[in-house]
């Protein structure tokens, strides 16, 4: 069974543009959540989506938006970017119930310059 | 919200060594995981650990949810075995995911 995939694995942006990030989860998970990861303020919770709607959101302000595909498949949206937000964006799918592993992809690193 | 500390913050070892990781959580969950994070940056679920006890391999961890703190016991440790530990706790609040992680215990292991 293929593992959750992000792309990509790298970005470079400026700031004042936006970004999308894509995640696949394991096949057959209907639950892709989204953290955020820097130095300074550790993992934290952006979103979680199941069945193509956000079921829970962290403390993010507006600019950070998501999706979910029929596929299960997510994105997530990064608007008017500032130097704050280069982080290690991870993605984590699971089966969507209480009792879960959360699975992890390999994140993709983003740094804005 | 519910606070995850988890101790030490570093951890230093010579090949071979055991070695005990500590997460305290201030509020009931009803759901536990422990992470290993590579120098890679991928994180590796190792277990999903609400209560009771888990093996696996090397590894074992621990949860006493009344007291409101999971231990992972690594033995033999290898190098491969370095990187960061994390605990995450989710109380699945009106059914969904919304895990708390803790600022993770960095282990290195000295060939």
């Amino acid at each position: 069974k293929a593992g959750v995939t992000q792309t990509p694995r790298y970005l470079i942006k400026t700031r004042g543009q936006q970004v999308t990030l894509s995640c696949s989860p394991i096949s057959g998970h209907r639950s892709v959540s989204w953290y955020q990861q820097t130095p300074g303020q550790g993992l934290q919770f952006l979103f979680e989506y199941f069945s193509e709607t956000q079921r829970n959101k962290g403390n993010f302000p507006g600019r950070f938006s998501g999706r979910q595909f029929s596929n299960s498949r997510s994105e997530m949206n990064v608007s008017t970017l500032e130097l704050g937000d280069s982080a290690l964006y991870l993605c984590a799918s699971s089966g969507g119930s209480r009792n879960e592993k959360l699975f992890f992809g390999s994140g993709t690193q983003l740094s804005v310059l | 919200g519910i606070q995850v500390e988890q101790s030490p913050p570093d951890l230093i070892l010579q090949e071979g060594a055991n070695s005990t990781l500590r997460c305290n959580f201030s509020d009931s969950v009803n759901n536990l995981q422990w992470f290993h994070q590579n120098p890679w940056g991928q994180l590796i679920n190792l277990f999903y650990i609400p209560s009771g006890t888990k093996q696996n391999g090397r590894l074992s961890a621990t949860t006493v949810a009344t007291e409101r703190y999971s231990l992972l016991y690594i033995s033999s440790s290898q190098t491969t075995d370095s990187g960061v530990y994390f605990c995450a706790v989710d109380r699945f609040t009106s059914g969904t995911y919304k895990y708390i992680f803790g600022t993770g215990t960095r282990l290195k292991v000295l060939a």
